[in-house]
């Protein structure tokens, strides 16, 4: 257990809405991650943080940002939410080795 | 750019059989990890490979990274109910570590 909580864990929203997923961890890891995972598309970084106030883009950040005031906190926001931004979403931080530990994941779904 | 495959991305076995599946990237790598993802769960760390021709071992899984550092390979042995999930290989992105790049998994199923 990485000590990484994801809240909700489901989410039903529509078209248009913004929407804000949380990711916390007690641990006080440096590095951060948001990841999608979609069938046939294995997991796609979204965004990572690598300090507060420090973040940067990952392979498909378009139509979401994120932001990381505290250590243990780095929220995923989708602005105006799409069809297309259907998915699961992980959080992930990194820990010894290089290896990243994933959070129980965000099941969104936008009608 | 960089990427990081997958062969089969899909395989089905009878329980106690062996069998290997496969992780190729489009770059030298500075080490690869493997996680695994039981359905409905979540991807979890399994194992990191560092050095040219490493073999790593757990019970059954048996991981190698290749002599080239472009490829590495994962062999289960006498396959169980419990090593039903996708496995994913990752390698790091770029020439730094802070990023990596999944392949897109390899779901295994077994047949009891």
């Amino acid at each position: 257990d990485a000590g990484i909580t994801q809240s909700p864990r489901h989410k039903v929203t529509e078209t248009g809405t913004p929407v804000t997923l949380r990711c916390h961890q007690t641990e006080n890891h440096r590095y951060m991650y948001w990841y999608r995972q979609d069938p046939g598309h294995g997991l796609r970084l979204i965004h990572y943080s690598y300090g507060v106030k420090d973040t940067d883009k990952g392979e498909v950040s378009d139509g979401y940002s994120v932001s990381r005031s505290k250590t243990e906190d780095f929220l995923l926001t989708l602005e105006s939410a799409t069809s297309s931004q259907t998915s699961v979403y992980f959080c992930a931080v990194r820990g010894e080795v290089q290896a990243q530990h994933f959070g129980d994941g965000t099941r969104l779904s936008i009608l | 750019g960089q990427q990081v495959m997958q062969i089969p991305q899909y395989q089905h076995v009878q329980e106690g059989e062996d069998f290997t599946t496969y992780c190729n990237s489009s770059t030298t790598l500075s080490n690869i990890q493997w996680y695994k993802q039981r359905p409905g769960g979540h991807p979890v760390f399994l194992i990191q490979l560092v050095k040219s021709g490493e073999v790593k071992k757990q019970k059954r899984l048996t991981f190698q990274f290749g002599e080239a550092k472009k490829n590495s390979s994962l062999h289960i042995t006498a396959t169980q109910t419990t090593d039903v999930g996708t496995y994913f290989c990752a390698g790091p992105k770029g020439g730094g570590s802070e990023k990596l790049v999944f392949g897109k998994g390899m779901k295994l199923t077994v047949n009891p």
